[in-house]
């Protein structure tokens, strides 16, 4: 298996642009999770889906943020619109049947917004 | 809340020398604990875990044991390596609220 795929894996952009990062999980899974990762806050849970329907996403930092899971291959991440601060790295991962299971991480997405 | 707390870091240490991280937790009803490594440049990937009281998790040489009784679950291994130098993730999932929380992080360095 090709594990989980993050895609751009740098992005740079502008204040106040859209930005959209892309996760497609581990074939199979039915657990979807979004992470941001800063040296300030650490790793933080921004939300995760199970079969497609978010579950829990009270770590979404604001109305700005928004992610959606169309499909079980696909699941995206909106920032719209960006600002400074959301400059970060972003993690998805993806695990099988539960948060008890391990949970298996793409390389990550680190966005620069200037 | 639930929580898990993790000694600061970093942690220095020479090769082959004894490793301690230290990790607590606060959880209601019956936690599922972990730790997770972070090499550089790269994502998460689970190290050990443990499901219930006085379970052993081990890995790659590095153990944790489950302790009930001092919430804790310190990750330790004998003899570290240059290559173990990374940054270490405790994790705890309550079952009875389906949260799922991280540690801030311990980044070790092991100097040859």
């Amino acid at each position: 298996d090709a594990g989980v795929i993050q895609s751009p894996r740098h992005e740079v952009t502008e204040m106040g642009q859209e930005v959209t990062l892309r996760c497609k999980p581990i074939s199979g899974h039915d657990y979807l999770f979004w992470y941001r990762q800063t040296m300030m806050r650490g790793l933080e849970l921004l939300i995760y889906f199970n079969n497609n329907v978010p579950i829990d996403d009270s770590g979404m930092p604001e109305d700005r943020f928004s992610a959606k899971m169309p499909n079980a291959s696909f699941s995206t991440l909106k920032i719209q619109p960006s600002e400074p601060r959301d400059s970060a790295v972003y993690f998805c991962a993806s695990s099988l049947r539960g948060l008890h299971n391990e949970q298996f991480f793409g390389p990550g997405t680190r966005l620069t917004v200037l | 809340g639930d929580s898990v707390t993790q000694m600061e870091g970093p942690v220095t240490l020479s090769e082959e020398a004894f490793l301690t991280i230290n990790c607590t937790y606060t959880a209601t009803g019956y936690p599922s604990l972990f730790w997770y490594v972070q090499y550089p440049g790269e994502g998460l990937q689970l190290l050990l875990k443990a499901t219930k009281a006085d379970d052993k998790g081990s890995n790659k040489g590095f153990e944790a044991t489950y302790r009930k009784e001092t919430t804790s679950f310190h990750l330790e291994k004998g003899s570290v390596q240059v290559s173990d130098s990374a940054v270490y993730f405790c994790a705890v999932v309550s079952y009875n609220f389906n949260k799922f929380y991280f540690g801030s992080g311990t980044k070790l360095n092991v100097k040859p």
